[in-house]
């Protein structure tokens, strides 16, 4: 079974600028959640995705956003890019439903400059 | 809002020597809990979980763990830790009724086994 995939890996951007990141989950996993990961706040909760909807949301502001397609693949925004977005953004697949564990992609290495 | 709290950010072990990562959840009702691990350079991998049943849970790579309810807590352990063991681990909690709600992660802490 092929793990959780995210590109781009690595993206350097500017201030001010826009990203879209991407996550394709295990096959037959419904839900994608989305994290920010940084060595002074580890890992804070961004949102959750569930057969297309935001079933979830952590607190984080609006410039962040997110959608999940039919085959659950699920995209991540960020708008208007400041320093402080630097970071490693985590997808995590899951089945989303029934006692469940979530299986993690490498991750992206999101470099604001 | 539930959290997640792990007693220590950094532990130094060297080979053979015993390991014990606390973690404790605030949450009142029933939940699902998880040990995830990540090596350097490589993504989140899950340890061990516990659902229900057997509160000593076993893992990968001979890692345990034991939910002791009236303590909030789910401690990892490892009679005996090797080298390759170097890692970041993260306790990790979702509420049983979980439908509409997230896992919440502790911060992590970070194991140094010196060969």
């Amino acid at each position: 079974k092929a793990g959780v995939t995210q590109t781009p890996r690595y993206l350097i951007k500017t201030r001010g600028q826009q990203v879209t990141l991407s996550c394709s989950p295990i096959s037959g996993h419904r839900s994608v959640s989305w994290y920010q990961q940084t060595p002074g706040q580890g890992l804070q909760f961004l949102f959750e995705y569930f057969s297309e909807t935001q079933r979830n949301k952590g607190n984080f502001p609006g410039r962040f956003s997110g959608r999940q397609f039919s085959n659950s693949r699920s995209e991540m925004n960020v708008s208007t890019l400041e320093l402080g977005d630097s970071a490693l953004y985590l997808c995590a697949s899951s089945l989303g439903s029934g006692p469940y564990e979530q299986y993690f992609g490498p991750g992206t290495r999101l470099t604001v400059t | 809002a539930q959290s997640v709290s792990q007693h220590n950010h950094h532990v130094i072990l060297s080979e053979a020597a015993s390991l014990e990562l606390g973690c404790n959840y605030s949450y009142g009702g029933t939940v699902n809990l998880f040990w995830y691990v990540q090596y350097p350079g490589q993504h989140l991998q899950l340890l061990l979980k516990y659902f229900s049943g057997d509160p000593l849970v076993k893992g990968i790579k001979g890692f345990e763990a034991e939910f002791i309810k009236s303590k909030f807590s789910f401690n990892l352990r490892k009679p005996s830790v090797q080298w390759s063991d170097t890692a970041e681990y993260f306790c990790a909690v979702i509420p049983r009724d979980n439908y509409g709600q997230n896992f919440v992660f502790g911060p992590g802490t970070r194991l140094s086994v010196l060969p």
